[in-house]
């Protein structure tokens, strides 16, 4: 079945560091990713997306690109500020409006 | 335009009992799914609605179950709780179309603690 991989952290970065953060998936077909991220105590939010291969979804400094290939995508941010720090969800969405997450990703960032 | 709303945001229910959790999607958004977040399981579908129907399913047992009004909003219900029901349950609303590329918005989650 549909799956998506993600590392597992905590990833501890001290600020202005740079982000990677893997992120890989199995699907039948081709499907949308996205990735999400989560603040304590808050539901989720949308940080960026892609729809096809070789798309690059951005927003706030991050970036994903989807990589059909390698069945990947990946979050990158040149410069992480402690503002940062949260939880980031790697997702998937092959059918209708169902999401197949990560297991979640805590990225801690230090002054 | 306001976000998805849940109500009630924080809620302790005991062992055996059931429970009612509401969403209110963006306006204009017909679909309605739900998630469950434990530390555990991580982020799982439970199901979602689109015109008052139930369109997919996920994998739990026939003691959660959902529904949905003419005005799109939804709500979700647990009977016979258990303590594994403890969880963060979020509330997610998109556009009509099921395209996989579709937006979905989640709201801030109702955390539901069984005691």
């Amino acid at each position: 079945g549909d799956s998506v991989t993600q590392m597992e952290g905590p990833v501890t970065l001290s600020e202005e560091a740079f982000l990677t953060i893997n992120c890989t998936y199995t699907a039948t077909g081709y499907p949308s990713l996205f990735w999400y991220v989560q603040y304590p105590g808050e539901g989720l939010q949308l940080l960026l997306k892609a729809t096809k291969a070789d798309d690059k979804g951005s927003n706030k400094g991050f970036e994903a690109t989807y990589r059909k290939e390698t069945t990947s995508f990946h979050l990158e941010k040149g410069s992480v500020q402690v503002s940062d720090s949260a939880v980031y969800f790697c997702a998937q969405n092959n059918a209708g409006n169902m999401l197949t997450f990560g297991g979640g990703t805590r990225l801690m960032v230090k002054p | 335009k306001a976000g998805v709303t849940q109500t009630p945001r924080y809620l302790i229910k005991t062992r055996g009992q059931q429970v009612t959790l509401s969403c209110s999607p963006i306006s204009g958004h017909r679909s309605v799914s739900w998630y469950q977040q434990t530390p555990g399981q991580g982020l799982q579908f439970l199901f979602e609605y689109f015109s008052e129907t139930q369109r997919n399913k996920g994998n739990f047992p026939g003691r959660f179950s959902g529904r949905q009004f003419s005005n799109s909003r939804s709500e979700m219900n647990v009977s016979t709780l258990e303590l594994g029901d403890s969880a963060l349950y979020l509330c997610a609303s998109s556009l009509e179309t099921d395209r996989p590329g579709n937006t979905i918005y989640f709201g801030e989650g109702s955390w539901l603690t069984v005691v």
